[in-house]
């Protein structure tokens, strides 16, 4: 079946960068894009960008353009989100999902950014 | 691009039929049947529930409904039941490869 399993949660300055990991199982990882979403506390879904891991072709919302990054291992069918230039409003569950509609998604990821 | 507005908050007893709305704000009409709906339980992932406007994923209740009417969309819960308490978001491309969700409705169960 498919499985969208993500690293564990993180801790991170002010300033500094995260990157998530996103290992996807049980589908040709090529075949799918893998988009990125994330939720702040008590709040709704907010689209990222995604990525088509079979040429690594990017699109990033403009809410994040320049401090997001989208890159894919296919030897590992491994997607990967680098978010740099942390801040306090950067603390959120980051998720992976497959596709759109978005129809896996991971367990999710917390990012929790404190001095 | 687009825009996507949904109501806070919709309630109803159990058994009752809710509707929620997704007004979608859009230069590109053609995002209008692409809209899918999404469950999220509190601490969970969302999950899929209805695609294309209308459609549902295997293993999805019928009692999930999708439909379209202008420039709404709307997802509606037949015979409401307590599980189905949930907050439900809408979701569409919005063109220039961009994707946009709705801001979520709290569905409660009275």
């Amino acid at each position: 079946q498919v499985q969208l399993v993500q690293s564990g949660a993180e801790v991170k300055k002010p300033g500094a960068s995260v990157k998530v990991s996103c290992k996807a199982s049980g589908y040709s990882f090529r075949s799918f894009a893998v988009h990125w979403v994330r939720q702040a506390p008590g709040q709704g879904l907010e689209w990222m960008g995604w990525i088509n891991p079979g040429n690594g072709n990017t699109r990033y919302s403009q809410n994040f353009q320049g401090r997001v990054t989208l890159t894919r291992d296919t030897s590992a069918n491994t997607a990967y989100m680098e978010l740099s230039s942390l801040t306090f409003e950067d603390t959120a569950v980051y998720y992976c999902a497959r596709t759109h509609p978005f129809d896996s998604w991971g367990q999710g990821t917390l990012v929790t950014v404190s001095s | 691009q687009a825009a996507l507005t949904q109501p806070a908050s919709v309630s109803g007893s159990p058994g009752q039929s809710i509707t929620i709305s997704c007004t979608v704000i859009t230069s590109d009409v053609g995002t209008y049947d692409l809209v899918s709906w999404y469950q999220q339980y509190p601490g969970r992932a969302p999950k899929l529930i209805i695609y294309e406007g209308n459609k549902r994923p295997s293993g999805v209740s019928n009692r999930f409904s999708g439909s379209k009417s202008g420039n709404t969309a709307s997802l509606t819960i037949s015979g409401l039941q307590a599980e189905d308490e949930a907050v439900y978001y809408c979701s569409s491309y919005e063109g220039s490869l961009n994707y946009v969700f709705g801001g979520g409705t709290k569905v409660t169960v009275l």
